[in-house]
């Protein structure tokens, strides 16, 4: 089935650790997204990617990293920086190269990162 | 900039009862594209629905519709007949111009819905 994955589900991060956050997918999409939601807000957006071997900084970058080596993965590290890490990740892929196409973001299913 | 406001924070229907979720937003840019989303408890948000600005003729899929209206800036979207499975949050999300040759998708913070047997 295509569609995208992330891992793992639930993650558990004690103070001081850096930890990266999964996505993958198999849509032969050539932009993806990464997103933080906290509770009651909409989603915010943190890296995204239109290209391989290109990213570009969101709203709320700071304390955060991504990759983009490959076309089908687009992995997000939260780093010791990130003040207040807790919230739901949410990656997204689209079909075009983003920028001046009217493509439909599609969502994973999301990890939910907790700092012990 | 853009914003997208769902002044509904929280809705509680009774299973049947046709409920409507409020989205307006405001860009300067004259093409634009709405999204609706719904993210059910397990997580994953899931696309309903996209339309761009130059079409404004309101869409029906089952028991949704929408009602896009450029000269005040909405894009409801309406539930018939609700059921259970529709207990959800619904995002409303506008894609435009952001400058330096990007297109955001803004977000709104969403309403929850609840439908009670």
């Amino acid at each position: 089935d295509g569609g995208i994955t992330q891992s793992p589900k639930y993650l558990f991060r004690k103070e001081g650790q850096n930890v990266t956050l999964s996505c993958e997918q198999n849509l032969n999409h050539d932009a993806m997204y990464w997103y933080r939601q906290d509770p009651g807000q909409g989603l915010r957006l943190i890296y995204y990617s239109q290209i391989v071997n290109d990213f570009q900084k969101g709203d709320i970058a700071e304390g955060y990293s991504v990759s983009r080596e490959k076309k089908e993965s687009f992995p997000l590290t939260v780093t010791s920086a990130q003040k207040n890490p807790t919230a739901f990740y949410l990656c997204a892929s689209s079909s075009g190269q983003g920028g001046f196409s009217t493509d439909t973001q599609y969502f994973g299913p999301g990890t939910r990162l907790t700092v012990l | 900039a853009q914003k997208v406001t769902q002044a509904q924070t929280e809705i509680s229907v009774v299973e049947k009862e046709d409920v409507t979720l409020d989205c307006v937003y405001e860009t300067r840019d004259t093409t634009y594209y709405l999204f609706w989303y719904k993210q059910p408890p397990s997580g994953e948000l899931v696309f309903l629905i996209r339309r761009n600005s130059f079409d404004e003729q309101n869409e029906i899929s089952g028991r949704y519709s929408w009602n896009f209206q450029k000269s005040t800036s909405s894009f409801n979207f309406t539930i018939t007949a609700s059921q259970v499975v529709d207990s959800a949050v619904y995002f409303c999300a506008l894609r435009a111009y952001s400058g330096a040759g990007s297109y955001q998708l803004t977000f709104g913070k969403g309403t929850k819905l609840s439908v009670i047997p």
